[in-house]
């Protein structure tokens, strides 16, 4: 059974740094792409970050650029997103997911996610 | 960067057709995936590559896709297919790829 547990969230002041783990079991994690999507409260989903199975390639939406990082262990099967000058609007309950690629990246497999609280 | 647009709320009477549309600019060249997310809940894949369903999703579920319009079509609403639906792509078309979703479209049972 395919399992991502997000942990690491919180409540930060403004312009402080954070880091989010997730740790994925029952499939291949080296096999695939990982994501980070985000919802703010009451909101829509928006995608944050992704990294490829070595992370030879690595996407950031622009809102996040320059400011938070992906990066992955596969020996330990686990992402990670460090986010740092953190703003008010990042405040999200902030989601792993596990990503198939066909024509594109869909998302076959959803973590609980992990509250990130962004407040002085 | 690529839009999709969706309309905010659709109802449909149990047992009725629900469909919410997802659109976007030449959105039938790109595939498009569909996800239900109910409250507290993460969200679920329920179509993807415009009309496929995973393992678990019931036949009810089915997608289409042309044109500036993407469509998910749900036959027999029943009540527990009260959630919010997502409409999602991969904008590979500018030099940043990336993951684009719509705004989403709360399905109301009535």
């Amino acid at each position: 059974e395919v399992q991502l547990v997000e942990s690491g969230g919180g409540l930060v002041q403004p312009g402080r740094s954070l880091r989010l783990s997730c740790a994925a079991s029952g499939f291949t994690f080296d096999d695939y792409a990982m994501h980070w999507v985000r919802q703010a409260p009451g909101k829509g989903l928006e995608w944050v970050s992704g990294i490829s199975w070595n992370s030879g390639s690595i996407g950031y939406a622009d809102s996040v650029k320059g400011r938070f990082t992906i990066s992955r262990d596969n020996a330990k099967n686990s992402l990670y997103l460090q986010m740092n000058s953190l703003r008010a609007e990042d405040t999200a309950l902030y989601y792993c997911a596990k990503a198939e690629f066909s024509s594109g990246f869909r998302f076959d497999y959803w973590g609980q996610g992990t509250l990130v609280t962004v407040s002085s | 960067s690529y839009v999709l647009t969706q309309p905010p709320s659709v109802s449909v009477a149990p047992g009725q057709t629900a469909r919410i549309t997802c659109g976007g600019n030449n959105i039938g060249s790109k595939s498009v995936h569909w996800y239900q997310q109910k409250p507290g809940q993460a969200p679920v894949l329920v179509v993807y590559d415009d009309s496929d369903r995973p393992s678990g999703i019931p036949e009810r579920f089915s997608g289409s896709n042309s044109g500036n319009t993407a469509t998910l079509t749900i036959s027999r609403v029943e009540a527990g297919d009260e959630a919010d639906y997502y409409c999602q792509v991969w904008d590979s078309s500018s030099d940043h790829p990336n993951v684009v979703f719509g705004g989403g479209t709360k399905l109301t049972v009535l």
